[in-house]
């Protein structure tokens, strides 16, 4: 059965660069039925999704943040990995990462999610 | 882009009831919508995808409906692991990219 497993700092100096990694079990990133995804959810508010990436390396970014971002896959690893730059309060979250089912390049819903991992920025 | 609105933010409902809660889009979206289940401190769970096809091991009491801009997810007895935070999410316009509805809160009452 997959498994998603954030890991990353808990805690970001403002300004810094925010870079946590998702390692994916039981499964390979390498399949072409599905994508890579990170969310993520500030402290009692809603999900906000961050960017997708294709098995192929693809990206899709949230354009809210698109400056501000890199998602890319290692599938030597079988990981993915999130990196967000020039990070402020705001980008405190709880960050998830998750698989998306994919059709024929078609980005649909996400069906395994990691636990999240809490990020703090502060000084 | 595509806004989801989901209603009521907060739904109060007894043990043994049914909860209705709704999702509306701001644009036709198909049935390219899924609802999810997040409890205090987990990840979010998927219920629903299709607006209407229940995940694998997603008890029958949860049921999804709905096309074009309206949609409805049904519990139609609620137990108590039930009480929860539920998500809905459209995947028909892509990109920009995946948007959620704000979350409606269902509590005991």
């Amino acid at each position: 059965q997959l498994q998603l497993q954030e890991s990353g700092p808990g805690l970001v100096k403002p300004s810094e660069t925010l870079s946590l990694t998702c390692i994916v079990s039981g499964g390979s990133i390498r399949s072409s039925d599905y994508s890579w995804v990170w969310i993520r959810q500030p402290p009692g508010k809603g999900l906000e999704w961050i960017g997708s990436i294709f098995h192929s390396g693809s990206t899709y970014y949230n354009p809210s943040l698109k400056s501000r971002i890199t998602i890319s896959v290692d599938t030597s690893k079988n990981q993915f990995s999130l990196r967000l730059s020039s990070v402020t309060a705001a980008d405190t979250a709880v960050y998830f990462c998750a698989r998306h089912v994919t059709v024929f390049g078609v980005l649909y819903y996400m069906d395994v999610w990691g636990e999240g991992t809490t990020v703090t920025v502060s000084s | 882009e595509i806004v989801l609105t989901q209603s009521p933010a907060i739904l109060s409902v007894s043990p043994g009831e049914r909860a209705t809660l709704s999702c509306r889009a701001s644009q036709s979206i198909s049935n390219n919508l899924a609802w999810y289940q997040q409890k205090p401190g987990q990840a979010p769970r998927l219920l629903i995808y299709g607006a209407s096809t229940r995940a694998t091991g997603i008890p029958a009491r949860f049921s999804g409906s709905g096309s074009g801009t309206e949609f409805t997810l049904t519990i139609s007895s609620l137990q108590s692991e039930d009480f929860a935070v539920y998500y809905c999410h459209q995947y028909n316009n892509w990109p920009p990219g995946a948007t959620f509805g704000q979350g409606t809160k269902v509590e005991i009452k």
